[in-house]
């Protein structure tokens, strides 16, 4: 089966900087998922990489490389809103149904 | 455009029950894919269709199902239920094609006693 590996929980201080970082295997990678989720609420897409490189959208930015079969969610000036869970999700081979990773549980205090 | 929408929002049901859930993907989409997901086990595929047709399968046990309407309204059902089923329910929509990005519906939280 296709590994996909992310830190369970992070803290950080309102107005830093976090990297929230995901692995995975690279056999058949085909495109890559961030989605944010918010206690009790459903998942909202953020962002999709497919080729190597940084992808830049307001205060959060994704990185990929595909050879090294890792991803990371940054987001900077952080705000007490983005406490949530940041799942990864990759799409393989020739499905368009991602798999997602178990998620990380960001937690912003003052 | 309106968003996905699931039915009913909770549910509480006893083990051995059945039981189906409902969700309208954003109009114009054509895949409908179902996630279990739990705390231990993060969110699980369940089963996608595409155009009245299960496209793509999960590994779950033969008494979870679906089904998707020409409208692509899809529903999903599950047998004899188990403790364990106990999960939030979560439907995505999507164009089926390409980039395929995926827009969740709120949920369905099934609760199994």
């Amino acid at each position: 089966g296709q590994n996909i590996d992310q830190p369970t929980e992070m803290t950080a201080t309102e107005g830093a900087i976090v990297q929230i970082n995901c692995t995975y295997q690279t056999s058949g990678f085909n495109g890559l998922f961030w989605y944010q989720q918010h206690a009790g609420e459903a998942p909202t897409f953020l962002s999709y990489n497919v080729l190597d490189g940084l992808e830049e959208k307001g205060r959060f930015s994704s990185f990929l490389s595909r050879s090294k079969g890792y991803s990371y969610l940054l987001l900077k000036e952080l705000q007490m809103k983005d406490s949530a869970s940041y799942l990864c999700a990759v799409k393989l081979g020739g499905s368009y149904i991602p798999t997602f990773g178990r998620g990380t549980s960001l937690i912003v205090h003052p | 455009k309106a968003g996905v929408t699931q039915t009913p929002r909770y549910l509480i049901k006893t083990r051995g029950q059945q039981v189906t859930l409902s969700c309208s993907p954003i109009s114009g989409h054509r895949s409908v894919s179902w996630y279990q997901q739990t705390p231990g086990q993060g969110l699980q595929f369940l089963f996608e269709y595409f155009s009245e047709t299960q496209r793509n399968k999960g590994n779950f046990p033969g008494r979870f199902s679906g089904r998707q309407f020409s409208n692509s309204r899809s529903e999903m059902n599950v047998s004899t239920l188990e403790l364990g089923d106990s999960a939030l329910y979560l439907c995505a929509s999507s164009s089926g094609e390409g980039l395929n990005e995926q827009y969740f519906g709120p949920g369905t939280r099934l609760t199994v006693t």
